[in-house]
């Protein structure tokens, strides 16, 4: 069976420090990955996601970026945290249907972040 | 309009009563449905996906009606572990990797 592994749980951060949050699957291979962020009392907001090693599609410019290092390692950063930044990190996978279609995403327990 | 839209609640029920949720969406082109759950400070995980013809999983149904471009959730039976956030989530279309979320319908069973 698959699982997926976020950490660290829980961050604070002073504005302006740099972030590295990071997500790593097991049980499947070339999966998609995603982050999301989701912000008090908000909706999921989709920040990146990847369909291979190296590759990475951003949804909303800001001052996050993510990386894939591995086929199953999903890697969101900052480099100059903002305040905005705070919110619930949540990384997620899905397999990959032969249509190119979004698969059913699992996701992970998530990274809880304080920007203050 | 939003691409995923739900009532955001709260609904109050006691436990034993029926519950109904509905969702509209906006894109005509998906083609995936979900309902998951989300506990209060975790991450959301999938209850049930939802088919054209309607299905069922134990005391939950979904239903979908594309013409209208409508999501429903059925809840029979509430249990206190029922209460929970209801997430409505959609697909952006054939070859799209991307699922849309709504902003979910609280739902508090009451003893």
């Amino acid at each position: 069976s698959q699982t997926i592994h976020q950490w660290p749980a829980t961050l604070v951060q002073p504005v302006g420090s740099p972030l590295s949050l990071e997500c790593t699957v097991e049980g499947t291979s070339n999966p998609n990955l995603y982050w999301y962020r989701q912000a008090a009392g908000r909706g999921l907001q989709l920040l990146f996601y990847s369909v291979g090693i190296g590759q990475i599609s951003s949804e909303v410019p800001q001052n996050l970026s993510a990386s894939r290092p591995q086929d199953r390692q999903f890697i969101l950063s900052s480099k100059k945290l903002l305040l905005s930044d705070s919110g619930f990190y949540l990384c997620a996978w899905s397999f990959t249907l032969y249509s190119g279609s979004a698969d059913t995403q699992y996701f992970g327990p998530g990274t809880r972040l304080t920007v203050l | 309009r939003k691409e995923v839209e739900q009532d955001p609640g709260p609904f109050n029920v006691p436990e034993g009563a029926t519950v109904a949720f509905n969702c509209t969406y906006s894109n005509s082109a998906s083609q995936s449905f979900f309902w998951y759950r989300q506990d209060c400070r975790k991450e959301p995980k999938l209850l049930m996906s939802v088919y054209s013809s309607g299905n069922e999983d134990g005391r939950f149904t979904a239903q979908l009606n594309r013409a209208s471009q409508y999501i429903s959730l059925l809840i029979r039976d509430s249990k206190l572990s029922d209460s929970a956030t209801y997430l409505c989530v959609v697909n952006s279309g054939a070859g799209s990797y991307q699922l849309t979320f709504g902003k979910g319908t609280k739902l508090s069973v009451i003893p």
